[in-house]
C-alpha cells in the first residue's frame, strides 16, 4: 500500500523559473514530512522538512507547503537551477514507527538552461 | 565528519546464493535503517536497528535479515537470492528519531543473474 504518492514521475522546468513538486499522502497519522534529493549513483540527501503543526517551512530557495486537510504537500524551488536536476522523494514519518520513513516513488526534475 | 559508508558498492550474484551487505553509520548515530530501491517501487523499508535491537521491520520475506553490532555498524543478509532481489540497497543512520533526517549512504547495487 503506497501511503505516500508522487503522481508526477517527471517535471521539466526552465532555469530561473519555479519548480513545484507535489506529494499526496493517505495516512492521517503522519506527523512529519521530509523531502530528499537524489543524484545518480549517490544516496538520497535530506533537503527540507516540515512538522504537521506548521503549514510552511522555508530554507533558502526551497519552501515546503503542507495542506493537512487535503493531505497534500508541495516543494517549491525558486529560482530553479540546472544543479537542481535530480530525483526528489517525498517522505513521511509516523511518530510511533521509530526509524521508518514512508517514501513516495520520486519525481525526476530536469532544469534546462 | 565521515558519512555513512556501505560496502560493497557493486556486486553480482546468481540465483540461490546469499549475500551480506555492510553499513557503517555516522559516528554517534545509533539508529541504522535499511531500504531497498527499485525503479518501480521507490524506496521500500526493510528494517531498523537501534542499540543492537531491531525496532521495526517492513514487509519483506524472512530471507531478508539484519543485525547491528555494539559499535552501531550493521549488516543485512539476503539468502536464497531471487532475480527480483536485484536493487540498490541503501543504509541510513540517524541519532534516534527520523525527524532529524536520515543520512543515507551511497548504496550497494546488487544484481542477481
Amino acid at each position: 500500500d503506497q501511503q505516500v504518492k508522487q503522481n508526477s514521475p517527471s517535471l521539466s522546468v526552465q532555469e530561473g523559473r519555479i519548480s513545484i513538486l507535489n506529494c499526496d499522502y493517505t495516512n492521517s497519522m503522519f506527523d512529519y514530512f521530509l523531502w530528499y534529493k537524489k543524484y545518480p549513483a549517490e544516496g538520497p540527501t535530506f533537503l527540507i522538512s516540515i512538522s504537521s503543526i506548521k503549514d510552511k517551512n522555508e530554507d533558502g530557495r526551497f519552501t515546503v507547503f503542507l495542506n493537512k486537510s487535503a493531505k497534500h504537500l508541495s516543494l517549491h524551488i525558486v529560482p530553479s537551477q540546472p544543479g537542481d536536476s535530480a530525483v526528489y522523494f517525498c517522505a513521511a514519518d509516523r511518530g510511533s514507527t521509530l526509524g521508518r520513513l514512508y517514501f513516495g516513488r520520486g519525481t525526476q526534475l530536469t532544469v534546462w538552461p | 565528519k565521515a558519512g555513512v559508508t556501505q560496502t560493497p558498492r557493486y556486486l553480482i550474484k546468481t540465483r540461490g546464493q546469499q549475500v551480506t551487505l555492510s553499513c557503517s553509520p555516522i559516528s554517534g548515530h545509533r539508529s541504522v535503517s535499511w531500504y531497498q530501491q527499485t525503479p518501480g517501487q521507490g524506496l521500500q523499508f526493510l528494517f531498523e536497528y537501534f542499540s543492537e535491537t531491531q525496532r521495526n521491520k517492513g514487509n519483506f520475506p524472512g530471507r531478508f535479515s539484519g543485525r547491528q553490532f555494539s559499535n552501531s555498524r550493521s549488516e543485512m543478509n539476503v539468502s536464497t537470492l531471487e532475480l527480483g532481489d536485484s536493487a540498490l540497497y541503501l543504509c541510513a543512520s540517524s541519532r534516534d528519531r527520523v525527524v532529524e533526517g536520515l543520512f543515507f549512504g551511497e548504496g550497494s547495487r546488487l544484481t542477481v543473474l
